[in-house]
């Protein structure tokens, strides 16, 4: 079946630099994606990666290995209102061509 | 505002009455899923429907049903609702192939008592 892995959760220091891991075994592959979800609110869309490497926007920047099944989400400068949960997801194919599987989603504490 | 707007935020009923959670959207995209989340579980995909007419069971379907009459709205229908569908309940859309994600609703939250 479908897996994707993340931690559960993360601790880091306003102002510093945290990445996120994410390891996938999809029976499909065709993108990469990282949401950002406050708790209780939806998620929202963060980065896109269909090809291996680094896209950047701003303080994120994502990161993806294909042959290794492997990505990055590297947010720096880190800020009070990044404490969220930030979820990985895969379009696998299931659930349709746009289908999306989702890993369970890391939530990050950002400490003064 | 492109947005997806999703209907009522919050809500308790009981067991076995009938409800619908309502979803609509103004960007013409052709893609559109429910999902549920619960703590430890993550989002989990309960159906999609790619087009008009066309929907399909997510990996989570039973105890709900669908329909996709118009392009816009994407109604999720529980006939006899459960406690264990108590949840947090998601309605997205999307273009097909395309890279900006999906669009998310504001979320529903239910309780089954």
């Amino acid at each position: 079946g479908q897996n994707i892995d993340q931690p559960t959760e993360m601790t880091a220091t306003e102002g510093a630099i945290v990445q996120i891991n994410c390891t996938y075994q999809t029976s499909g592959f065709n993108g990469l994606f990282w949401y950002q979800q406050h708790a209780g609110e939806a998620p929202t869309f963060l980065s896109y990666n269909v090809l291996d490497g680094l896209e950047e926007k701003g303080r994120f920047s994502s990161f993806l290995s294909r042959s290794k099944g492997y990505s990055y989400l590297l947010l720096k400068e880190l800020q009070m209102k990044d404490s969220a949960s930030y979820l990985c997801a895969v379009r696998d194919g299931k659930g349709g061509a746009d289908g999306l599987t989702f890993g369970k989603g890391t939530h990050l504490i950002i400490q003064p | 505002e492109a947005q997806v707007t999703q209907n009522p935020r919050y809500l308790i009923t009981v067991t076995g009455k009938k409800l619908t959670v309502t979803c609509s959207q103004n960007m013409n995209h052709e893609y559109m899923s429910w999902y549920r989340q619960d703590p430890g579980l993550g989002l989990r995909q309960i159906y999609y429907s790619m087009n008009v007419e066309v929907t399909d069971k997510g990996d989570v379907p039973e105890g709900y049903k669908v329909s996709r009459k118009e392009k816009r709205n994407f109604p999720l229908i529980l006939e006899s609702p459960s406690p264990n569908q108590t949840s947090l309940y998601f309605c997205a859309s999307t273009p097909r192939g395309g890279g900006d994600g999906y669009t998310f609703g504001s979320g529903t939250r239910l309780t089954v008592v």
